[in-house]
């Protein structure tokens, strides 16, 4: 299985909206809702920030948002801010009963 | 509110046998799937695979053949062996909760991650 392709790094200003990308394929991210996406600041455990594609987890700010179509998924933050630098990466199921992650994406805030 | 805590040796000589135990505390086990989840320094994460506390499995294909997982819910903890390890296996090592079962499609719960280093 093959890891889902993320851009190494995004960068905005504080207060601008970034989008990541997530781009799988028919086998795992176009198939199914079960697309997640996690933050990690360095020396820190991931945290779940969007689940099934567009859900939020009780305590994520609404300012992170997800979607899909196609093969590609995206998370979105918009308002940024500096506590957002980090980390972010996606995850699929696949039709192979497994679970990928992305190459994980550096956000930097100017 | 529950938390994972990771456990196990450090160091792990090549060729041996890797062993780490994750313990569930603020809620039972079961009912969810458990994972583990690998990330060597510098670089991103690895799923190995997951258990359901009926013990059935699923493992990453790339690992599968030198990877077991075990769970014992009377002491609310699960397990993750990695035989013949190498330099390569050398990463912090998460147990996470989910996905699926009781709980979302997702890793909704993670350990603070333990860090093994294979090495002579």
């Amino acid at each position: 299985q093959s890891a889902l392709t993320q851009p190494a790094s995004v960068s905005g200003s504080p207060g601008q909206s970034i989008t990541i990308s997530c781009t799988g394929t028919s086998s795992d991210v176009g198939s199914y809702n079960r697309v997640s996406w996690y933050q990690q600041h360095p020396g820190k455990a991931p945290k779940l920030m969007i689940y099934e594609v567009s859900d939020r987890p009780s305590g994520v700010s609404n300012r992170f948002s997800g979607s899909k179509s196609g093969n590609t998924a995206s998370l979105t933050i918009s308002g940024l801010q500096a506590e957002d630098e980090a980390d972010y990466y996606c995850s699929s199921f696949t039709s192979s009963i497994t679970w990928v992650f992305g190459g994980g994406t550096k956000v930097t805030v100017l | 509110q529950v938390q994972l805590q990771e456990s196990g040796p450090g160091l792990v000589k090549p060729s041996e046998t890797l062993s780490l135990i994750c313990t569930v505390s603020g809620d039972s086990i079961s009912n969810y799937f458990w994972t583990w989840i690998r990330q060597p320094a510098g670089k991103g994460l690895e799923w190995i695979g997951r258990i359901y506390t009926s013990g059935s499995t699923n493992y990453s294909p790339s690992l599968k053949s030198r990877v077991t997982m075990s769970v014992d819910t009377s002491q609310n903890q699960f397990s993750l062996k990695l035989t013949s390890v190498t330099a390569a296996d050398t990463a912090v090592y998460y147990c996470a909760r989910g996905p699926g079962g009781a709980t979302r499609e997702a890793f909704d719960v993670w350990g603070l991650g333990t860090m093994v280093t294979v090495s002579s």
